[in-house]
């Protein structure tokens, strides 16, 4: 079964922080995928890393595959409550027919 | 253009009474996918559409749920003699063709009493 583990669940910082979180499997991935979802919305999708050790930017976020893609990061450079939301990893199933999901990480920046 | 749209934004219902979501994928988009999110479980895969094949129910909690997708569109996902622990958000997302970038709607918040 493919699973994929995230952290922190929950995650509650100042404006200028920087932070990062993590997403985890002990199954390869063809590619992962990173989400924004906010409040009565769905996700949207931010950036697809595919490549083992790719590192992707996105202004002040910086996404990182693992080598062995079973693992990514993403990395927030002085977070502003803009940032606020849930943050969820993706992969697709050995099917390619649905996205697993992690768990998502709740993350709240205050001014 | 239109996104993917979902009805009704909010359904609150009393246990044991069958229930119908619907969703409107983007235009072109032949494949169609339903998930489910709850508190404590995140985003679970539900059922997958592709143009004329059959679905991929393989994420169905149970023989009360289904679904039905029309014409290659609109798709449908009814619940069946709801029970409390079928109270989530419910999502619908569409993309191009499988593994293409999948388009969520705002999703059904169910509520069963």
């Amino acid at each position: 079964t493919q699973l994929l583990e995230q952290s922190p669940q929950f995650l509650s910082i100042q404006e200028g922080e920087n932070l990062t979180v993590y997403c985890n499997s002990s199954s390869v991935f063809s590619s992962l995928q990173w989400y924004r979802q906010e409040p009565g919305e769905g996700p949207v999708l931010l950036v697809t890393v595919v490549t083992g050790g790719e590192v992707k930017k996105l202004k002040r976020l910086t996404f990182q595959f693992g080598d062995a893609r079973k693992d990514s990061s993403l990395h927030i450079t002085a977070a502003q409550p803009g940032d606020t939301g849930l943050y969820l990893c993706a992969g697709h199933n050995q099917a390619g027919t649905a996205l697993i999901f992690g768990k998502g990480t709740t993350l709240s920046v205050s001014s | 253009g239109a996104g993917v749209s979902q009805s009704p934004s909010n359904k609150v219902t009393e246990k044991g009474k069958d229930v119908e979501l619907r969703c409107d994928p983007i235009s072109g988009h032949t494949a169609l996918y339903w998930y489910r999110q709850s508190l404590g479980q995140g985003l679970e895969f539900l059922i997958y559409f592709q143009g004329n094949s059959a679905p991929d129910k393989s994420g169905l909690p149970s023989d009360r749920f289904s679904a039905e997708r029309t014409g290659g569109s609109v798709s449908t996902l009814t619940i069946q003699r709801t029970q409390q622990e079928d109270s989530a958000v419910y999502l619908c997302a569409s993309s191009f063709s499988r593994n293409n970038e999948q388009f969520f709607g705002p999703g059904t918040r169910l509520t069963v009493l």
